[in-house]
């Protein structure tokens, strides 16, 4: 079974509009933390927000905010005000504390496209 | 403070050839990890290290080696390159201990077999 689901292959928003990517992830560690990264047209992986199991508010970092409902498993990213650079494909991850090498699984993630 | 490097950038084998993707950070982090990236695939992940010396498999490790002789480097073999391993490979880094959060990841390698 798949740990990270991103359902949303594409999306589409135009510019200055908020858009939410979806992800839902699968464990049965109770610590555990959950990563989003966004990857532009150059290759390089850019994290943006973190979110731990045990952090009682949701994340937020500047435009960035993560809607995590633990109870559902979904750790959905909300991007405010959304600019033409958001153009790019964004990853959800997610870490296990009992993952011996804390790598983390990835999604297998949605393109972004913003228009203006 | 470089953070994650890898080398080459990019790179063209043919079936059958050997070679080594580098790796190296300078953060100290004890774990590194190694990841392909595949169209729709998202990334898998290769191998992983805990420390100098230890090494484990992830998800895909069929046709990989690699080793950790130092903290700092971590690089990864192609045995006898396939085309099926064709891909852009991420090298990455974190720390150990309390925090999940931080994991930093190297510019990748952008890998081509004939």
């Amino acid at each position: 079974a798949q740990k990270i689901t991103q359902t949303q292959p594409g999306m589409f928003v135009q510019e200055k509009e908020a858009v939410t990517l979806d992800c839902t992830y699968d464990t049965s560690d109770p610590s555990y933390g959950l990563f989003w990264y966004k990857q532009p047209s150059s290759g390089e992986m850019i994290f943006l927000i973190y979110q731990g199991s045990y952090d009682q508010q949701n994340a937020t970092e500047g435009r960035y905010s993560l809607n995590f409902q633990k109870a559902r498993k979904s750790a959905n990213l909300v991007i405010s005000a959304s600019q033409l650079g958001d153009s790019a494909m964004y990853f959800c991850a997610m870490r296990e504390r009992n993952q011996a090498g804390t790598a983390l699984i990835f999604g297998k993630g949605t393109t972004l496209s913003v228009s203006s | 403070n470089a953070g994650v490097t890898q080398t080459p950038k990019f790179q063209v084998l043919k079936t059958g050839q050997s070679m080594t993707l580098q790796c190296a950070q300078d953060m100290n982090h004890e774990y590194m990890s190694w990841y392909r990236q595949d169209p729709g695939m998202g990334l898998r992940l290769i191998h992983y290290s805990v420390g100098a010396g230890i090494t484990d498999q992830g998800e895909v490790p069929n046709g990989y080696n690699v080793s950790r002789s130092t903290t700092e480097d971590f690089p990864l073999r192609l045995l006898s390159a396939a085309p099926s391993q064709t891909s852009v490979y991420f090298c990455a880094s974190s720390t150990s201990g309390g925090s999940l959060y931080e994991q930093y990841f190297g510019p990748g390698t952008r890998l081509t077999v004939t």
